[in-house]
């Protein structure tokens, strides 16, 4: 389809572990955002790009995790040693630009459900 | 910091009853956005609202922006199972969305 995908759609992973999550924004799309959303609650903020420039990462909650973007198209999100405290969803959302007008509308992917064990 | 309270945070009613739910913040927004998420899904974005006072309707929802732009409410009229789902509320904030908690909406028919 022409939406957002991102996967895997589940990731079990043992605490301690490394892993990749994979975002595809709608082609075209030149803002690429990182939420992550726990249990019973919204979507956090994370991370968001411009093309290829990781332009705010504010939201990572530690240094374990990490995002690229290396062709301005998609994405991985890296989480490195992971702690029970990761295991969430992790959504993906693009939008065509950041800050105009309808054209900042986000769509966002089903996203990725991480549980650390 | 930014914040957006959504009430009742759990909402549970029967087919044909009307129902509305809050978003209330102590800052300004320059939009608010509502979405509808279902399970295993990503929001989906429901509308936009953007000037103050604002009425927009969708069908059966209809949606209020505040004059002070600090909070929204949306209205369902004779919900349906089909409304069934979680409803996020989130605010335009330098480009990045902040979210509410949501209200997790339960229609039975």
């Amino acid at each position: 389809g022409a939406g957002v995908s991102q996967s895997p759609r589940y990731k079990v992973a043992k605490r301690g572990q490394d892993v990749a999550l994979r975002c595809d924004p709608i082609s075209g799309h030149v803002s690429l955002f990182w939420y992550q959303q726990a249990l019973g609650q919204g979507p956090e903020f994370l991370t968001y790009f411009q093309n290829e420039a990781q332009l705010d990462k504010s939201g990572l909650p530690s240094d374990r995790f990490f995002a690229e973007r290396p062709e301005g198209s998609v994405s991985t999100l890296k989480i490195q040693r992971t702690q029970q405290e990761d295991s969430a969803v992790y959504l993906c959302a693009s939008s065509l630009a950041r800050t105009s007008g309808s054209q900042k509308t986000q769509y966002f992917g089903p996203g990725t459900r991480l549980l650390v064990l | 910091t930014q914040l957006l309270e959504q009430s009742p945070q759990f909402l549970s009613i029967q087919e044909g009853e009307n129902l509305t739910v809050y978003c209330n913040s102590s800052s300004v927004f320059s939009s608010l956005q509502w979405y509808r998420q279902e399970p295993g899904e990503g929001p989906v974005l429901l509308v936009t609202v953007v000037t103050g006072g604002e009425v927009k309707k969708l069908k059966r929802l209809t949606f209020q922006f505040g004059d002070a732009r600090k909070d929204s409410s949306l209205h369902i009229t004779a919900a349906q199972p089909g409304d069934t789902g979680l409803y996020l509320c989130a605010g335009g904030s330098q480009g990045n969305l902040i979210f509410g908690k949501g209200t997790k909406l339960s229609v039975k028919p």
